[in-house]
């Protein structure tokens, strides 16, 4: 069946813009989290999603990052006035819940370049 | 705050040699997961360990959970190019934070033919 998909791959913008990415679970796929990746690291986490609501926010960096996914499936992460240090590529990844280990399974990433 | 520490942050060797990437905390995970990233993809899992001295084996790869799931070791047997790209580990805290990956620093793998 069909992975994780992102959209879009790449997105260019400016300073202080708004900007939202996508992401698109595998079906079925319950649970969804968001990731940032810095050139040369690890993934870092941002959020992460059971159905409709979010179990845990905590890596969110402030209030200018939001994420929504409204009908449990189809998640977006909304960036308000970006700025160069949001640079990254955000990566997507889903997985079944309610049972252990939760296996994550992750998107190919938006890559977000902030001029 | 958990940190996993990865080691060796670089490794350049060549086809055929073996190698260990390590992965250490001073916190204990519920499970720990092992991925493979190459330039422009996002990670592919490997495997996941759960169990304290569990080891697993996918074809030249061996996975290493330690027994106290503090830490945890992929062993490459003879390498290949087609081995090369980033690994990194990621460990599962569990509870309240049950749905949270905390990932290491990766390992870059560079193996020449």
């Amino acid at each position: 069946g069909a992975g994780v998909s992102q959209t879009p791959s790449n997105k260019v913008t400016e300073k202080g813009k708004y900007v939202e990415l996508r992401c698109d679970p595998i079906s079925g796929h319950t649970a969804l989290y968001w990731y940032r990746q810095s050139l040369g690291q690890g993934p870092e986490f941002l959020i992460y999603f059971q159905g409709t609501g979010a179990a845990d926010d905590s890596g969110l960096p402030n209030d200018r990052f939001f994420a929504v996914r409204p009908e449990g499936s189809v998640s977006t992460l909304k960036i308000q006035r970006t700025e160069r240090g949001d640079s990254a590529v955000y990566l997507c990844a889903s997985s079944l819940s309610g049972r252990a280990p939760y296996e994550q399974y992750f998107g190919p990433g938006t890559r977000l370049t902030v001029t | 705050t958990q940190l996993l520490e990865q080691s060796p942050q670089f490794l350049s060797i060549q086809e055929g040699e073996n190698l260990t990437v390590y992965c250490n905390s001073s916190s204990v995970f519920s499970s720990l997961q092992w991925y493979r990233q190459e330039p422009g993809e996002g990670p592919v899992l490997l495997v996941t360990v759960v169990t304290g001295g569990e080891v697993k084996k996918l074809k030249r790869l061996t996975f290493q959970f330690g027994d106290a799931r503090k830490d945890s070791s992929l062993h490459i047997t003879a390498a290949q190019p087609g081995d090369t790209g980033l690994y990194l580990c990621a460990g599962r805290a569990g509870g309240t934070s049950y749905g949270k990956l905390t990932f290491g620093q990766g390992t870059i793998l560079t193996v020449h033919p």
